[in-house]
């Protein structure tokens, strides 16, 4: 199994451009979730699904659009970038109703 | 709503010392917990978990935790220190519902040889 793979790894974008942040799992979860990484701020959830089709917002969503049309991949859409965009990105997954979340390699974005 | 609290930013300790990262949570009910580790410019990389049964957890690298339900805390533990353990700690918590997994702010530490 591959895992949780992220795609692209680096990515630098000029302040309005959007973008899609890619997200895949072969592992059949059915739980996904977006988080960005901020020093000092831990990771803070952007939206989750709990299946193909169902999405929800988490803790930080404003500016990002998610949507799930299959259980193996759950893109992450900016839809204007903002400087405050600029963030170390990681997707995650997990079996519903299990318990380890398991985490890509992360995606690392600039807006300028 | 499930909330962590990692109260130290850094911990520094000596090669071969026991050391300790902290982690106290809230949760309604009976929580999830885990603790996850990041090197420098890696992903997250699972440690443990508690889930239910005995209070002592272990997990790779020779590191254990400790559930404390009265103190509503989970502290991180290993009995000596490898300069090789130096990294970001997480700790995170989620209630037994199919919830979002709730991270702490993360604690770094150094291991000093």
């Amino acid at each position: 199994n591959a895992g949780v793979t992220q795609t692209p790894k680096f990515q630098v974008l000029k302040t309005g451009q959007s973008m899609t942040l890619q997200c895949a799992q072969d592992m059949n979860h059915e739980y996904m979730s977006w988080y960005r990484q901020d020093p000092g701020m831990g990771l803070r959830l952007i939206h989750y699904s709990v299946g193909a089709g169902i999405t929800d917002q988490g803790e930080v969503p404003n500016g990002y659009n998610v949507s799930r049309s299959t259980t193996e991949d759950f893109p992450l859409r900016l839809l204007s970038a903002a400087p405050s965009q600029t963030s170390v990105y990681f997707c995650a997954s997990r079996v519903s109703a299990g318990d380890t979340q398991y985490f890509g390699p992360g995606t690392r974005l600039t807006v300028l | 709503a499930q909330s962590v609290a990692q109260p130290e930013d850094q911990v520094n300790v000596a090669e071969g010392n026991p050391l300790t990262v902290k982690c106290t949570y809230s949760v309604s009910g009976n929580p999830y917990l885990f603790w996850y580790v990041q090197y420098p410019n890696r992903g997250l990389q699972f440690l443990l978990k508690y889930i239910t049964g005995d209070n002592l957890v272990k997990g790779s690298y020779g590191f254990e935790a400790e559930f404390n339900k009265s103190q509503t805390s989970f502290h991180l533990k290993k009995p000596s220190a490898l300069v090789s353990d130096s990294a970001l700690y997480f700790c995170a918590v989620r209630d037994t519902r199919n919830t979002p997994l709730v991270f702490g702010k993360g604690t770094r530490l150094s291991v000093i040889a």
